[in-house]
């Protein structure tokens, strides 16, 4: 069974641009989770969706963040405009349809704003 | 309010000691806790989880971490430890509600030949 993927792997991108960043789930699985570790900080939670709905966006930083959860498939993650502050690694987790359920991780993706 | 607290930012074993992670939490509930680590480049994997059954949990590659209450503690530990275990380790507490995880500082183990 394929774990949690997510894509890219790296992305460096100039201050104002936008970026997408990719999460696959494990297949079957309800929950799907975003996290961000910005530098020298711990893991935050950004948003939690249950199938194709936002169950908690309560850790989306502000409105240049926008994610999506297509077909309760796979989610995407953009941000528009990208400031300097939105370098971090960002990660996916999902799980099957308890929020007690385990959270199996993806590798992340590193995102660098210059 | 929940939260966990990693009182180390680093720690460094040589290999074949023992090795202890240490983890307070705080919790309104019955709390459920986790272990997961980073390897380099990689990403992150559970370890081991306490939901309320048995309080000492064995965990994956020898972990083991043993639930004190009245310590309110997490405490991962294993016997002997590996060049392989090298690695960063978060002590995690899921909210009961909604599922998000509330991880610590994160701790990072060296290991010395």
């Amino acid at each position: 069974e394929a774990g949690v993927t997510q894509f890219p792997s790296h992305s460096v991108i100039e201050k104002g641009q936008t970026v997408t960043l990719r999460c696959d789930p494990i297949s079957g699985h309800d929950n799907l989770y975003w996290y961000r570790r910005v530098m020298g900080k711990e893991i935050k939670f950004l948003l939690h969706f249950v199938k194709e709905s936002k169950q908690d966006e309560s850790g989306m930083p502000n409105n240049r963040f926008l994610a999506e959860r297509t077909g309760g498939t796979y989610s995407t993650l953009k941000v528009q405009p990208a400031e300097l502050e939105d370098s971090g690694v960002y990660f996916c987790a999902s799980s099957q349809r308890r929020v007690i359920d385990t959270q199996y991780f993806g590798p992340g993706t590193r995102l660098t704003v210059l | 309010a929940q939260s966990v607290t990693q009182l180390d930012s680093h720690v460094s074993v040589s290999e074949g000691t023992p090795v202890l992670l240490r983890c307070n939490y705080s919790s309104s509930y019955s709390p459920s806790l986790f272990w997961y680590v980073q390897h380099p480049n990689k990403g992150l994997q559970l370890l081991l989880k306490y939901t309320s059954a048995a309080t000492l949990v064995k965990g994956i590659n020898g972990f083991e971490a043993e639930f004190k209450k009245s310590e309110t503690s997490f405490h991962l530990t294993k016997p002997s430890a590996h060049m392989s275990d090298a690695a960063e380790y978060f002590c995690v507490v899921s909210d009961p509600n909604t599922g998000k995880l509330i991880f610590g500082q994160g701790t990072t183990l060296q290991v010395k030949p």
